[in-house]
C-alpha cells in the first residue's frame, strides 16, 4: 500500500520562481494538511482540506495556495518563491469520518531550498 | 505563542536507561496523540490517548494524558538504540476526524549503544 506519496524528494528552487509540490493518497482520506518543518519550530500547519472542493488556512499560509480538484490530490503552490520558505514540507492525510481525533499519516516530505 | 510545549528538548542516554519526556499545555485538547518521527521520513503515530487520567501501553512505552486533558507524558522502560528519533505530541481540540492539531516541537532522543 502506498499510503502517501509526495513529490519531488526535494529541490534547489530560485528565488521568485514558482513550484508546486504535489502530493497524493490512495486511502481516500476525506482531509488533507500541508505542514512545514523548521528546526527549532516545529510542524507548522500551511493549508488544509476537509473534503474535495474545499480549503482552510492553517497557521502559516501566506505565500502558499492549495487545491483540492478530487479526493485523492492536494498540490501545494508556491507563486513566487522566497529564501524564508526553504524547509522540509509534509503533507498528510486523515480519516473524517472516525469519532476519535483524526490519526494522520504522512508522506515522506519534500526538502526544499529556496537560494 | 507555542500551545504545546514540550520538555527536554534533547535527550541523549545509554541504553537500558529509563526516560520520561513531556508535553505541557495550559489548554484542554479533547485528545492528544504521540508521533514518533525518524530522520527523513514524515511522522508516524504512536497513540491516541482520550479519556483524562488514561494510560496506555505500547511494549516499552507507557503514555499518560493528565487528568485535566492539559498534559501528557511519555515514558520509555529500558531504551534501546531504535527508540532513537525526534517525539512529537499533538492536541485535538475536537473529537472529529477531521480537526487540524496542534504539534508541540518535539523532543529529539538519542539512545545509544
Amino acid at each position: 500500500t502506498a499510503g502517501i506519496t509526495q513529490a519531488p524528494t526535494s529541490q534547489i528552487l530560485a528565488a521568485g520562481r514558482s513550484m508546486t509540490l504535489r502530493c497524493t493518497q490512495d486511502m481516500r482520506h476525506n482531509a488533507m494538511y500541508w505542514y512545514r518543518q523548521d528546526l527549532g519550530l516545529g510542524l507548522r500547519l500551511i493549508h488544509y482540506s476537509n473534503t474535495a472542493g474545499t480549503t482552510g488556512k492553517g497557521e502559516v499560509p501566506d505565500g502558499y495556495s492549495v487545491s483540492r480538484a478530487n479526493t485523492d490530490d492536494f498540490p501545494l503552490t508556491l507563486a513566487s518563491a522566497v529564501p524564508s520558505q526553504t524547509s522540509v514540507y509534509f503533507c498528510a492525510s486523515s480519516d473524517a469520518g472516525r469519532e476519535v481525533a483524526n490519526e494522520q499519516f504522512f508522506g515522506p516530505g519534500t526538502r526544499l531550498t529556496v537560494l | 505563542t507555542q500551545l504545546l510545549e514540550q520538555s527536554p528538548q534533547f535527550l541523549s542516554i545509554q541504553e537500558g536507561e529509563n526516560l520520561t519526556v513531556y508535553c505541557n499545555s495550559s489548554s484542554v485538547f479533547s485528545s492528544l496523540q504521540w508521533y514518533r518521527q525518524e530522520p527523513g521520513e514524515g511522522p508516524v503515530l504512536l497513540v491516541t490517548v482520550v479519556t483524562g487520567g488514561e494510560v496506555k501501553k505500547l511494549k516499552r512505552l507507557t503514555f499518560q494524558f493528565g487528568d485535566a486533558r492539559k498534559d501528557s507524558s511519555l515514558h520509555i522502560t529500558a531504551a534501546q538504540p531504535g527508540d532513537t528519533g525526534l517525539y512529537l505530541c499533538a492536541g485535538a481540540f475536537e473529537n472529529s476526524g477531521n480537526t487540524p492539531l496542534v504539534f508541540g516541537k518535539g523532543t529529539r532522543l538519542s539512545v545509544i549503544a
